[in-house]
């Protein structure tokens, strides 16, 4: 089955850049109509949708982020990444990438079906 | 962007309760509305795409309902596996913003 396994460092420096890779296994992420996308959540708090890549390469970013947010994908290696730039304490959150899936076409059903377990990332110097 | 708002923030209930979870968009957006179910130090789990339709997977006592600008998770018979964190998203337009969630606890 498809899994998502996010994968980085857990600490950054203030004005540094976060770099993480959600590497996929049991799917090629340049076949078929999905998109992969990165969501975070500080602690105790909620949800935030970061932005995706299509199997085609196009993207979509948060623009709450969008100045500082780039994601990529590897399709030699089967991964697709985040970064994103100057980061501060705010940034601190988990981080998750997930698989988003038009389940039934035509039926208004885009959702994120399969989700990576999450990585913590902490700002701090 | 589109808000969601979700209510309550929390709520006690007791195994076998029906629970209902609403969310409330800022503009129409069909019945493009997901919920998801998290648990505690876990990732979300999908439960209901499209506004009513049940995830592979998932046990018939959860249900969805609303179209438009509001909408509801139903949990016909509380679990104890489903005392948890709901949360609502929109996939109507990007960004694809997600309520604030509802934690259901035991009461």
């Amino acid at each position: 089955q498809v899994q998502l396994q996010e994968s980085g460092p857990g600490l950054v420096k203030p004005s540094q850049t976060l770099s993480l890779t959600c590497t996929v296994s049991g799917a090629s992420i340049s076949t078929g109509s999905y998109y992969w996308s990165w969501i975070r959540q500080p602690a105790g708090k909620g949800l935030e949708w970061i932005g995706r890549i299509y199997t085609g390469g196009s993207t979509n970013y948060n623009p709450s982020l969008k100045s500082r947010v780039t994601i990529s994908a590897d399709t030699s290696r089967n991964q697709f990444s985040l970064n994103l730039s100057s980061v501060t304490a705010a940034d601190t959150a988990v981080y998750y990438c997930a698989r988003e899936d038009d389940i039934l076409p035509g039926f208004h059903s885009d959702a994120l079906d399969i989700w990576g377990q999450g990585t913590m990332v902490t700002v701090s110097s | 962007d589109i808000q969601m708002t979700q209510s309550p923030s929390s709520l006690s209930a007791s195994v076998g309760d029906r629970v209902t979870i609403t969310c409330r968009s800022s503009q129409s957006i069909s019945r493009y509305l997901n919920w998801y179910q998290q648990r505690p130090g876990k990732a979300p789990k999908l439960l209901i795409y499209a506004a009513s339709s049940l995830h592979s997977g998932v046990p018939s006592r959860f249900s969805g309902s609303g179209s438009g600008t509001d909408f509801a998770l139903t949990i016909s018979s509380l679990q104890p596996e489903d005392f948890a964190t709901y949360y609502c998203q929109q996939p109507y337009t990007t960004p694809h913003t997600f309520g604030g969630g509802t934690k259901v606890e035991l009461k």
